[in-house]
């Protein structure tokens, strides 16, 4: 079965500017997070979706970031404007279901540099 | 607060030889750990998992190890290859979420 996708897997910006990242979810996986992972660190849950809804989006700063899943399926994670702490690498990740001990299988990752 | 931090930040190896990479964990109502792989420029990559009501599982050439009495989980790669050069996060869900929360990570070296 295909992975996790993730597009684009570079991006280069300054800060003040927007940015968005997509992801397309393994096929019939009804949960999806985004995490940020910052260079030397394991990766931070920003915010977790159960189908078209938000389970838990806690440490997602909602000052700058934005996301949504509309259809239960493919997902974008919006920053704006961009900080130059915001330089990290975005990972979206998928499970069967609600998630705990469901594996959580992950993509590539966008690496996201603001200049 | 909850976190999961890990003893060494570096492990060197020689090939062939066992690793183990140690994760120390501080929620004790955690009952779900996980280990992940990542390799440069990659995703996590799930290896193996272990649930609080076991103490010990093992997969190919993987053993995971779980003492709950000093809240310690180690991972242990049987004959280390260069393939297993990479970062190794343990992560644990908290009981009663829904989520993972992962340490630093440790990368392993593997030495020809």
């Amino acid at each position: 079965e295909a992975g996790v996708a993730q597009s684009p897997r570079y991006k280069i910006i300054e800060k003040r500017q927007s940015v968005a990242f997509w992801c397309n979810p393994i096929s019939g996986h009804a949960t999806l997070y985004w995490y940020q992972q910052i260079l030397g660190q394991g990766p931070k849950l920003l915010i977790q979706f159960q189908n078209n809804g938000v389970v838990d989006d806690s440490q997602l700063p909602k000052d700058r970031f934005s996301a949504e899943r509309l259809k239960g399926v493919d997902s974008t994670l919006k920053i704006q404007p961009a900080k130059l702490e915001d330089s990290a690498v975005y990972l979206c990740a998928s499970s069967r279901t609600r998630g705990g001990t469901d594996t959580q299988y992950f993509g590539p990752g966008t690496r996201l540099t603001v200049l | 607060g909850e976190s999961v931090g890990l003893h060494l930040p570096t492990l060197s190896v020689q090939e062939g030889d066992n690793s183990i990479i140690n994760c120390a964990y501080s929620n004790s109502a955690s009952d779900y750990f996980i280990w992940y792989k990542q390799e440069s420029g990659k995703g996590p990559q799930f290896i193996i998992d272990i649930r609080s009501n076991m103490d010990k599982r093992q997969g190919q050439r993987v053993t995971v190890l779980l003492n709950k009495t000093v809240k310690h989980l180690s991972l242990q790669i049987a004959a280390t290859q260069p393939g297993d050069s990479a970062v190794y996060f343990c992560a644990e869900t908290p009981r009663g979420t829904y989520k993972y929360i992962f340490g630093t990570g440790t990368r392993l070296k593997v030495l020809a």
